[in-house]
């Protein structure tokens, strides 16, 4: 598709279990990147990819949190043994990367009950 | 290290008027400096972004942004607001020496209110 997709677009678990959040970026762009937004507010970065280099997980959390970029593109971020304060919506975004803007994808929003 | 900050939570204007957001940032070196939207329950939207170059920035929608160096400023402003304007706008930097190497850093965002 022409844009950042993101997928699911809301996700409602239960307390302690995993969940799998899917983004496919725009194809060539070699920069993608997570970010955490909770009811309406500001964005919290999450993990960062650039190309072939070692991904900048300096945001996430907590070792309950992974991500993984496959073959340079699609991305997976695993939210393990899920807690209350993990509800967000869990937006993706993609750039050509250097001076280039970020393409957000719609968010998944995610409900952990 | 690098650092934005947006000192309003929310900015209200009646129709017309003309509006101002406000972002400070912090870097080691030199900034590439951007502001999104958010519309409700939207993605974000790119509006502008200064890299080089001429201070004063045009984006989308009308709205333009002015780079101030010695105050570390990046204001949003538009010269007539519109109630469809209405959203939250985040300013956003990363240092032109961390390119590549860094994530972009986002403010805490301010929302605007525009009142017909």
């Amino acid at each position: 598709g022409a844009g950042v997709s993101q997928s699911p677009s809301n996700k409602v678990t239960e307390k302690g279990k995993d969940v799998e959040l899917r983004c496919d970026p725009i194809s060539g762009h070699t920069a993608l990147y997570w970010y955490r937004q909770s009811l309406g507010q500001g964005l919290e970065f999450l993990i960062y990819f650039q190309g072939n280099s070692a991904p900048d997980k300096s945001g996430l959390p907590s070792d309950r949190f992974s991500a993984e970029r496959t073959g340079g593109s699609v991305s997976t971020l695993t939210i393990q043994r899920t807690q209350q304060e993990d509800s967000a919506v869990y937006l993706c975004a993609s750039t050509l990367g250097g001076t280039g803007e970020l393409f957000f994808g719609e968010g998944s929003r995610l409900t952990v009950l | 290290a690098q650092s934005v900050a947006q000192p309003e939570d929310q900015v209200n204007v009646a129709e017309g008027n003309p509006l101002t957001v406000k972002c400070t940032y912090s870097v080691s070196g030199n900034p590439y400096l951007f502001w999104y939207v958010q519309y409700p329950n939207r993605g974000l939207q790119f509006l502008l972004k200064y890299i080089t170059g001429d201070n004063l920035v045009k984006g989308s929608y009308g709205f333009e942004a002015e780079f101030n160096k010695s105050q570390t400023s990046f204001h949003l402003k538009k010269p007539s607001a519109l109630v469809s304007d209405s959203a939250l706008y985040f300013c956003a930097v990363r240092d032109v020496m961390d390119t590549g190497r860094r994530a972009l850093t986002f403010g805490s965002g301010t929302r605007l209110q525009v009142q017909p």
